[in-house]
């Protein structure tokens, strides 16, 4: 019963390193997100997905890629880390078109930029 | 701008009494409500929602009531047990949206004292 699983769980990286965050989701579900939490901001979405080879730009994509080339999976990436992007990131998945937006996340990954 | 707003960022309630949430929103697209709860260290759980066509759902101590000339949704729990202390989201999405997109407000910690 896996649903959705996120790694990794912790990182820090100094200014102007670059990783990949990795989302992996086992209920064959067409659409997935990355979203940020900061204090007192909510959930931002960052980048989606409407199946697989295909992503979009959320309300806050900048200094971040995303790529969809298995159904199951979807990497958000970092290119040149910035401390800005100090966060707590989710991955989300659901079905897909006609049902009703109720996402399901995984754990989240913290990340620090130093 | 924020398209969902939940101006309080605490509640504190006893146990045994109702707790009422409060969400507020802008976006006159916005058809679909719903609540997520979560705990820390852990992803946000879907908890409830209601379509604009309704103005009230019910799902065993929780209740979410919608108002849509005011714009404003509410989120009671009744009665409120110590289990229940977690963070609250609000999150709207439209119809028209692609990929199912949902905004969510700030979040609302809700503490529940024994």
């Amino acid at each position: 019963n896996a649903g959705v699983t996120q790694t990794p769980k912790f990182r820090v990286l100094k200014t102007g390193q670059s990783m990949t965050l990795l989302c992996a989701q086992d209920m064959n579900h067409e659409y997935m997100y990355w979203y940020r939490q900061d204090p007192g901001m909510g959930l931002r979405l960052i980048h989606y997905s409407v199946g697989e080879g295909t992503t979009a730009k959320g309300e806050v994509p900048d200094g971040y890629n995303v790529s969809r080339l298995k159904k199951q999976n979807f990497l958000l990436g970092l290119e040149s880390a910035a401390p800005s992007q100090t966060s707590v990131y989710f991955c989300a998945s659901t079905p897909g078109q006609g049902r009703t937006g109720e996402l399901f996340f995984g754990e989240g990954s913290r990340l620090t930029v130093l | 701008d924020q398209q969902v707003k939940q101006n309080s960022p605490s509640l504190s309630v006893q146990e045994g009494r109702i707790s009422i949430l409060n969400c507020d929103y802008t976006n006159s697209m916005f058809d679909y409500f719903l609540w997520y709860k979560k705990y820390p260290a852990e992803g946000p759980t879907f908890l409830i929602s209601i379509s604009s066509i309704k103005d009230k759902n019910e799902d065993g101590r929780f209740t979410v009531f919608l108002n849509k000339s005011a714009k404003h949704l509410s989120l009671h729990i009744v009665p409120s047990q110590p289990g229940d202390s977690a963070v609250y989201f609000c999150a709207a999405s439209a119809r028209e949206t692609s990929g199912s997109r949902l905004t969510f407000g700030e979040g609302t910690q809700l503490t529940v004292n024994p």
